[in-house]
């Protein structure tokens, strides 16, 4: 059973250009949680959805950040527009329920760079 | 608010010498806690997590940690210290809401030396 997997591992951007992060959860898992770790700092929550459902986008800024989970296909992280700001590694995890004893399991993450 | 504080930026250890890493919590109703490590350009592993129940919970790779609701606090331990136990440590508070919304700490360094 594959874990989480992310992909692109790491991305470059100039400012302005748009970053589209994936995330892929474990098999059998349809939550999926989207955290931000800056440089030095701990991990930040951001978004969580279910299948073609966001539950709590609470974490995420209001403008040019958006996620979705579809039916079919990865999770996506969507930042528009990016700023030197945003470089941070994106971390996704999933899990098998929504429950607080439902262990996260957290992909290898995206290293965002933006120039 | 929600929070956890790790005041520990770094731990240094000797090998073979008991380590601790500590972590303290706040929180409005019943707290679930979880420790996490990751390793240089990786993702977050899990450790330990405590729901409910007895206050000493065993873990993954021969760690520990205590639950003390009085002082608030959820520290990590391992008798004894591996070299490759060196890693960044995350201590983790699931704010309920019937979802596993996870606030983390700061991080602790740990390094361990021969």
């Amino acid at each position: 059973n594959a874990g989480v997997m992310q992909n692109p591992r790491h991305l470059v951007r100039r400012r302005g250009q748009e970053a589209r992060l994936r995330c892929s959860p474990m098999k059998g898992h349809s939550h999926v949680y989207w955290y931000r770790q800056l440089p030095e700092e701990g991990l930040k929550f951001m978004v969580y959805l279910q299948k073609e459902n966001i539950i709590d986008e609470s974490g995420m800024p209001k403008e040019r950040f958006s996620a979705e989970f579809p039916k079919e296909g990865p999770s996506i992280l969507r930042i528009q527009q990016v700023v030197r700001g945003d470089s941070a590694a994106y971390f996704c995890a999933s899990s098998q329920a929504r429950g607080v004893v439902d262990e996260q399991f957290f992909g290898p993450g995206t290293r965002l760079t933006v120039l | 608010a929600q929070s956890v504080a790790q005041p520990e930026d770094q731990v240094n250890v000797a090998e073979g010498n008991p380590l601790t890493v500590k972590c303290t919590y706040s929180v409005s109703g019943n707290p679930y806690l979880f420790w996490y490590v990751q390793y240089p350009n990786r993702g977050l592993q899990f450790l330990l997590k405590y729901i409910t129940g007895d206050n000493l919970v065993k873990g993954s790779y021969g760690f520990e940690a205590e639950f003390n609701k009085s002082q608030t606090s959820f520290h990590l331990k391992k008798p004894s210290a591996l070299v490759s136990d060196s890693a960044l440590y995350f201590c983790a508070v699931s704010v309920s809401g019937g979802y596993n919304k996870l606030i983390f700490g700061a991080g602790t360094r740990l390094a361990v030396h021969p």
